[in-house]
């Protein structure tokens, strides 16, 4: 098994540009979620979907939108990017939202100029 | 969900017992202890979740204390691979997310 596999690794984007950030499982979990930790933070919970078919927003969701695209992926898209996105984000899965270990990728890398 | 305390920054010899502390004072019935490391760039991995009773794995021992406002994670053998930041979280079974302070960084020292 791969995990939690996220695309691409790094990304450079320009003040205004849009982009998708993929996120994929193969664990058959319900549940996705996405995250991002600025430099010397924690991670913070920008959207998530508890089961195929629903999302909801976590603590920092101005600026992004999500879709959870069947069981499998879940993406992760900024229409106008801005500097402050820049951050590296982590895509994770669980079993169920309730009480269940969460499994993340290795992560991408954002620089928004 | 209640907030954690944990240390900045340890040190523990390779080889050695890490010992990581955190202060959980305001935890309620249904919250759990989750602990998580991250290792440079890379994303958080899990290492064991707890509710009362002390727990063991392959990876760690949690020793939760009896009126379960504080925990230990233990490290039995530390290696230069534990060097991480490692996070204490307290989540509700009825919680969607985790919360992630700024947790420990330990580093292991030959």
């Amino acid at each position: 098994n791969a995990g939690v596999t996220q695309t691409p690794k790094f990304q450079v984007l320009k003040t205004g540009q849009s982009m998708t950030l993929q996120c994929a499982q193969d664990m058959n979990h319900n549940s996705m979620y996405w995250y991002r930790q600025d430099p010397g933070m924690g991670l913070r919970l920008i959207y998530y979907s508890a089961s195929e078919g629903t999302t909801d927003k976590g603590e920092v969701p101005n600026g992004y939108n999500v879709s959870r695209l069947n069981k499998r992926e879940f993406s992760l898209r900024l229409e106008s990017a801005a500097p402050s996105q820049t951050s590296v984000y982590f895509c994770a899965s669980s079993e169920n939202p309730v009480q269940e270990t969460q499994y993340f990728g290795p992560g991408t890398r954002l620089l928004v100029l | 969900d209640a907030k954690t305390t944990q240390p900045p920054s340890m040190d523990c010899a390779e080889g050695r017992a890490a010992n990581l502390p955190c202060n959980h004072s305001t935890i309620s019935g249904n919250e759990y202890v989750y602990w998580y490391r991250q290792i440079h760039s890379q994303g958080p991995q899990y290492i064991i979740h707890g509710l009362k009773n002390n727990e063991t794995n392959e990876m760690a021992s949690l020793i939760i204390t009896e009126d379960r406002k504080s925990s230990t994670l233990i490290l039995p053998h530390a290696t230069l691979r534990d060097t991480a930041v490692y996070y204490c979280i307290v989540r509700s079974n009825a919680g969607n997310m985790l919360t992630f302070g700024g947790g420990t960084r330990l580093m292991v020292k030959p």
